[in-house]
């Protein structure tokens, strides 16, 4: 049972585009919502997250939607850049620590920004 | 990453052998995960601690193993190594609010 799916496995865009990356969620027990962010040979990284008590949240050029009835949210890269090319992750976890803060997370989207 | 050390970062080992993966830590956080990540599958979680001795299984735990006798180090076991068991294997780390630090992972080959 997968419950987070994550769309498209791979996006490819040019400089200053706006990708967009969506992600789907079953569990009405997730409550907290991170993209991570991971470049080749390294491990993912904490990108941005959101909670489902605002339905956009802003950290530089990268924004979260998120739409609770939906169960919905996405990851919106403003200007993007070479740089950005990465492969990018959404997940989903009870944030309260009702399951340890077990995060389950997306089968991942491969951004590729071209000069 | 800063405060995870993953050991070894590369390693092949032959079918039946066990074999061992270390994460430390040396940011003294609480919960710790391991996670292995495999091409259209993503990250799915094997096993995480949320104390010392205190450890609970993941949604691909079968075949695997762990221990944690002190909160800088998390082990992962496989117990008898399986070629579908050739993988990434990351540790992550949280403590309070913040986010996942993960480590830098560790390649494994089964051959």
């Amino acid at each position: 049972q997968q419950q987070v799916k994550q769309s498209p496995q791979s996006l490819i865009v040019q400089k200053g585009g706006i990708p967009i990356i969506n992600c789907a969620y079953e569990n009405t027990a997730f409550d907290y919502f991170p993209w991570y962010q991971q470049f080749p040979g390294k491990g993912p990284a904490l990108l941005i997250a959101i909670r489902p008590d605002v339905s956009e949240k802003k950290e530089g050029r990268f924004t979260i939607s998120f739409n609770k009835s939906a169960k919905q949210f996405s990851l919106h890269i403003m200007d993007s850049q070479p740089g950005d090319s990465a492969t990018y992750f959404c997940a989903a976890s009870e944030g309260s620590g009702g399951s340890n803060y077990k995060l389950t997370f997306g089968k991942g989207t491969l951004l590729t920004v071209n000069p | 990453d800063a405060g995870i050390t993953q050991s070894p970062r590369h390693k092949v080992t032959e079918t039946g052998t066990p074999v061992t993966l270390r994460c430390h830590q040396t940011e003294n956080h609480r919960y710790m995960y391991w996670y292995r990540q495999d091409p259209g599958h993503g990250l799915r979680l094997i096993h995480y601690s949320y104390g010392v001795k205190d450890t609970d299984k993941g949604e691909v735990s079968d075949g695997y193993s762990v221990s944690r006798s002190k909160t800088e180090d998390f082990l992962l076991t496989l117990e008898s190594a399986t070629s579908s068991q050739t993988s990434v294997y990351f540790c992550a780390t949280k403590q309070g609010a913040a986010g996942y630090t993960f480590g830098s992972g560790t390649r494994l080959t089964v051959v």
